[in-house]
């Protein structure tokens, strides 16, 4: 079984600048959520594609969107960069058929720094 | 929204003794409540995790409680080890694969 993965893992950006971030989910999940974790604190929920569309959102701004692929990999977009988007941002995978919930299994991150 | 609070922020223990975590929330309809284990540089991994129509679940050194009434839900890990040591978060949720609603974690280091 082949578990989540996240490119890139490092990235510096500048204020301003565009980023696309990816994540290839475990193999068998068909959802993915993305999480901003900021350093010192716990993850904050960005949003989360099922069967690619987006099934929910948290309190963050539309230039924070995303997109998933039949193959339920997904990327997170961000557009016009600021310094407090400096983050790890994770991804997590789990597979959701009708009643049925399964546990989200991270990724590695990716570190962001924006300057 | 919902809101995890999680006491305490820091915590330093002596190998072999217990820590204790703990987190309430605020939004009655959470019923998944995971724990996550999060070494430095490392991904959250779930260690434990407890649904609202349980009391207590526990896994071999960890154990979870759940009082659903007052709203506050415990980490106990028995017989600390050196591999203890790293940040744990505690969550709450409606659903196992939905949103995720994250406390600010504890810092948990186990001295030799």
């Amino acid at each position: 079984e082949t578990g989540v993965t996240q490119s890139p893992t490092h990235l510096i950006k500048t204020r301003g600048q565009q980023v696309t971030l990816r994540c290839s989910s475990q193999s068998g999940h068909n959802t993915v959520s993305w999480y901003q974790q900021a350093l010192g604190q716990g993850p904050q929920f960005i949003f989360q594609y099922y069967r690619e569309e987006e099934n929910g959102r948290g309190n963050f701004p539309p230039r924070f969107s995303g997109l998933q692929f039949p193959n339920y990999s997904s990327e997170l977009n961000v557009n016009a960069l600021e310094l407090d988007d400096s983050a790890l941002y994770l991804c997590a995978s789990s597979h959701s058929w009708g009643r049925s919930q399964e546990t989200q299994y991270f990724g590695p991150g990716t570190r962001l720094l924006v300057l | 929204g919902e809101n995890v609070e999680q006491h305490p922020s820091t915590l330093s223990v002596q190998e072999g003794d217990s820590a204790v975590i703990k987190c309430t929330y605020s939004d009655s309809a959470s019923n998944y409540f995971p724990w996550y284990k999060q070494e430095l540089g490392k991904r959250p991994q779930l260690i434990i995790d407890i649904r609202s129509n349980v009391g207590e679940k526990k896994d071999q050194r960890i154990a979870v409680t759940l009082n659903k009434t007052a709203k506050h839900f415990s980490l106990h890990i028995t017989e600390t080890q050196p591999e203890d040591s790293a940040v744990y978060f505690c969550a709450a949720s409606e659903r196992n694969d939905y949103k995720l609603s994250f406390g600010a974690g504890t810092t948990v280091t186990v001295r030799a």
